[in-house]
């Protein structure tokens, strides 16, 4: 079973492009949650969508940002015109289905290094 | 906002010696995990402790919780060089989502 894979590992955008980073869950897992890591601190939460949903995306910036969780394929975090401000380390995280309420482990994937030019 | 913080920020040991670490959190929570992270790499689970627990062990790592004091802290026992990463606590609130909110980290330096 392999673990959360993300994709690309790197991606370096100049200012005004887009970012498209991926993420494809354990299988089984039908929870992604996407966080941001600037340099120097911890992992902040943005977004946390179930299929073809978006649960809660209270952490997410009110522009520019977009994320979606197709019925099939990989979870998508979409940047438009990045800024230098974007450049961040995105990891996504997976966790099953929710059993009875019950807190369910995430797994988290190796993570995108964005750079912004 | 972020849940919690750590103190110390940074701390160096020489190996062999006893790292503690500890992280305060606001809100009322599920349960609270440790983290690790080398150098410009992912997360590594280490450890969870429900908001029922007061300590848990897992080889060397022993974590405990005082929900009155809404902190936690992590002992690493006799440490090696291979300890030397960054570490985190995160939090899943008592209601809401799933999500973990994560303190600011504390960068573990293992001298040889």
């Amino acid at each position: 079973n392999a673990g959360v894979m993300q994709n690309p590992r790197h991606l370096v955008r100049r200012r005004g492009q887009e970012a498209r980073l991926r993420c494809s869950p354990m299988k089984g897992h039908s929870h992604v949650y996407w966080y941001r890591q600037l340099p120097e601190e911890g992992l902040k939460f943005m977004v946390y969508l179930q299929k073809e949903n978006i649960i809660d995306e209270s952490g997410m910036p009110k522009e520019r940002f977009s994320a979606e969780f197709p019925k099939e394929g990989p979870s998508i975090l979409r940047i438009q015109q990045v800024v230098r401000g974007d450049s961040a380390a995105y990891f996504c995280a997976s966790s099953p289905p929710w059993r009875g309420g019950l807190y369910n482990e995430q797994f988290f994937g190796p993570g995108t290094r964005l750079t912004v030019l | 906002s972020q849940q919690g913080e750590e103190d110390p920020q940074a701390l160096s040991i020489q190996e062999g010696e006893n790292a503690t670490m500890n992280c305060s959190y606001k809100t009322s929570i599920n349960n609270l995990q440790w983290y690790r992270q080398n150098s410009g790499r992912g997360l590594v689970h280490l450890i969870l402790i429900r908001s029922n627990e007061r300590e848990k062990h897992s080889g060397r790592l022993r974590v405990t919780l005082d929900t009155s004091k809404k902190s936690s802290s992590l002992l690493i026992t006799a440490s090696r060089a291979a300890d030397t990463a960054s570490y985190f606590c995160a939090t899943v609130r008592q209601t809401g989502a799933n999500n973990l909110f994560f303190g600011t980290g504390t960068r573990l330096t293992v001298i040889p």
